[in-house]
C-alpha cells in the first residue's frame, strides 16, 4: 500500500529556469493539497485539487505558479522563472473522497520536494 | 477568519516525563477536525492524532493524547512518558468543510526538543 509519492525529492534550479513537482496520491485518494514551507516556518497552503478541477487556489501566488491534476497520471506544481525566494519545501498531501464512512480524512503527506534556487 | 495559534516556538522536556503543547484555534463552523502532524529532521509529516468537533471523549493514541476543550477552543496535544525520538517539530491543523470540500490549516509549529 504505497504512501503519497513526490519526485524529484531534491530539485535545483538557476533563477529563469521552470520547476515541475510531481505528486501522485495515495491509493483510492482523490483529494491532493499542494503546502509550502519555508526554512523554520509552518505549512502554508497553495492549492486543493481534485482531478481535472481545482476547488481552492487562494494560497497560490498569482504569477509563475500553476497546478494540475489530470485523469491520468500525478498532480503537478509548476513554477515558471524561479526565483532565490521560491527556495523552500513542497508538500504534497492526499485524503480520500469527503463522505466516506468512518473515515476522518486525515492528510497524508508525501516526503516532499526541496527546492533549491541558485 | 479561521486560525490555528501554537504560542511555543520551543519547548524542552525531560526524558520520561510528560509534556503538552499548546493549540487555539479559531473557527465559526459547527463541523472541523483538528489534527496534530509530527516532522522530525528528517523533513516528512507524521499524522499522529485526530479529533472531530463532535467527539465528546479526548482522542488518544499510544503516548498521544489530545486535550479537547471546546469552549475554550484549544486542543494541546499531550506526549507521556517522553523519548528521546520524539524531538521534532509539531504541528496543529484544522480542518474545515465548506460546501462539502476540506481545507486545512496549520499553525506555526512547536519544536520539541527531549533531552537525555
Amino acid at each position: 500500500n504505497a504512501g503519497v509519492m513526490q519526485n524529484p525529492r531534491h530539485l535545483v534550479r538557476r533563477r529563469g529556469q521552470e520547476a515541475r513537482l510531481r505528486c501522485s496520491p495515495m491509493k483510492g485518494h482523490s483529494h491532493v493539497y499542494w503546502y509550502r514551507q519555508l526554512p523554520e516556518e509552518g505549512l502554508k497552503f497553495m492549492v486543493y485539487l481534485q482531478k481535472e478541477n481545482i476547488i481552492d487556489e487562494s494560497g497560490m501566488p498569482k504569477e509563475r505558479f500553476s497546478a494540475e491534476f489530470p485523469k491520468e497520471g500525478p498532480s503537478i506544481l509548476r513554477i515558471q522563472q524561479v526565483v532565490r525566494g521560491d527556495s523552500a519545501a513542497y508538500f504534497c498531501a492526499s485524503s480520500p473522497l469527503p463522505g466516506t464512512s468512518g473515515m476522518t480524512y486525515e492528510q497524508y503527506f508525501g516526503p516532499g520536494t526541496r527546492l533549491t534556487v541558485t | 477568519a479561521q486560525k490555528i495559534t501554537q504560542t511555543q516556538p520551543g519547548m524542552f522536556v525531560q526524558e520520561k516525563e510528560a509534556v503538552t503543547l499548546d493549540c487555539t484555534y479559531d473557527t465559526s463552523d459547527q463541523s472541523y477536525g483538528l489534527f496534530w502532524y509530527k516532522q522530525p529532521s528528517s523533513g516528512e509529516m507524521i499524522f499522529l492524532i485526530y479529533q472531530g468537533s463532535y467527539d465528546e471523549q479526548n482522542a488518544t493514541e499510544g503516548r498521544y493524547s489530545l486535550n479537547f476543550q471546546k469552549a475554550r477552543k484549544s486542543a494541546n496535544l499531550v506526549i507521556s512518558a517522553s523519548q528521546l525520538g520524539d524531538s521534532a517539530m509539531y504541528f496543529c491543523a484544522m480542518r474545515e468543510v465548506t460546501s462539502g470540500t476540506y481545507k486545512y490549516i496549520f499553525g506555526t509549529g512547536t519544536r520539541l526538543k527531549v533531552l537525555a
